[in-house]
């Protein structure tokens, strides 16, 4: 089955400490992203790559940090800098990062700092 | 700047009724695309439909149906006969290329949380 695998779904870290959540995909998309989403609150960008080894920052990308090294695979790492990391993260992937591509999602992760 | 608003941030129905989420859009972009996406409890975002802004045609698949409107800036969607499976929280989304890395981004608006009531 193609589809997009995030894990682990809860996640509980110490404030403090850096934290990574992983993403993978097997739909030989070009294009993947990282959203975080917040009680009452729509989807925010954090970042996105349009293509392997390249990346660029979405709306909120302060204190978080990405890479991509292998086309299937888009981790994000939560840093102590992140003042609020508490919330839900989803990983998506699109074909290209054209306006025709819709973007696939995965089952979210679910990350508590205390 | 891109905005999506979804000014209904919660409806209840009961069950087969129609049902109607309100959306609407800012962008100064020509060219553009709007989306709906359904999110149930299970948090996973499911793709419900694509509109690019020259296409102005109205859509219906099955008990889903979506209207587009240029001159008033607004995507609805509305569920006719409405069921219990389609209790979830729809969120509608803009894409306009961002300039600077020649890629489309999404805008979503905060969301409308359906329940519909048995």
């Amino acid at each position: 089955d193609g589809g997009i695998t995030q894990s682990p779904k809860y996640l509980f870290r110490k404030e403090g400490q850096n934290v990574t959540l992983s993403c993978e995909q097997n739909l030989n998309h070009d294009a993947m992203y990282w959203y975080r989403q917040d009680p009452g609150q729509g989807l925010r960008l954090i970042y996105y790559s349009q293509i392997v080894n390249d990346f660029q920052k979405g709306d909120i990308a302060e204190g978080y940090s990405v890479s991509r090294e292998k086309k299937e695979s888009f981790p994000l790492t939560v840093t102590s800098a992140q003042k609020n990391p508490t919330a839900f993260y989803l990983c998506a992937s699109s074909l290209t990062s054209g306006g025709l591509s819709e973007q696939y999602f995965g089952p979210g992760t679910r990350l508590t700092v205390t | 700047a891109q905005k999506v608003t979804q000014a209904q941030t919660e409806i209840s129905v009961v069950e087969k009724e129609d049902v109607t989420l309100d959306c609407v859009y800012e962008t100064r972009d020509t060219t553009y695309y709007l989306f709906w996406y359904k999110q149930p409890p299970s948090g996973e975002l499911v793709f419900l439909i694509r509109r690019n802004s020259f296409d102005e045609q109205n859509e219906i698949s099955g008990r889903y149906s979506w209207n587009f409107q240029k001159s008033t800036s607004s995507f609805n969607f509305t569920i006719t006969a409405s069921q219990v499976v389609d209790s979830a929280v729809y969120f509608c989304a803009l894409s306009v290329e961002d300039s600077g890395a020649g890629s489309y981004q999404l805008t979503f608006g905060k969301g409308t949380k359906l329940s519909v009531i048995p």
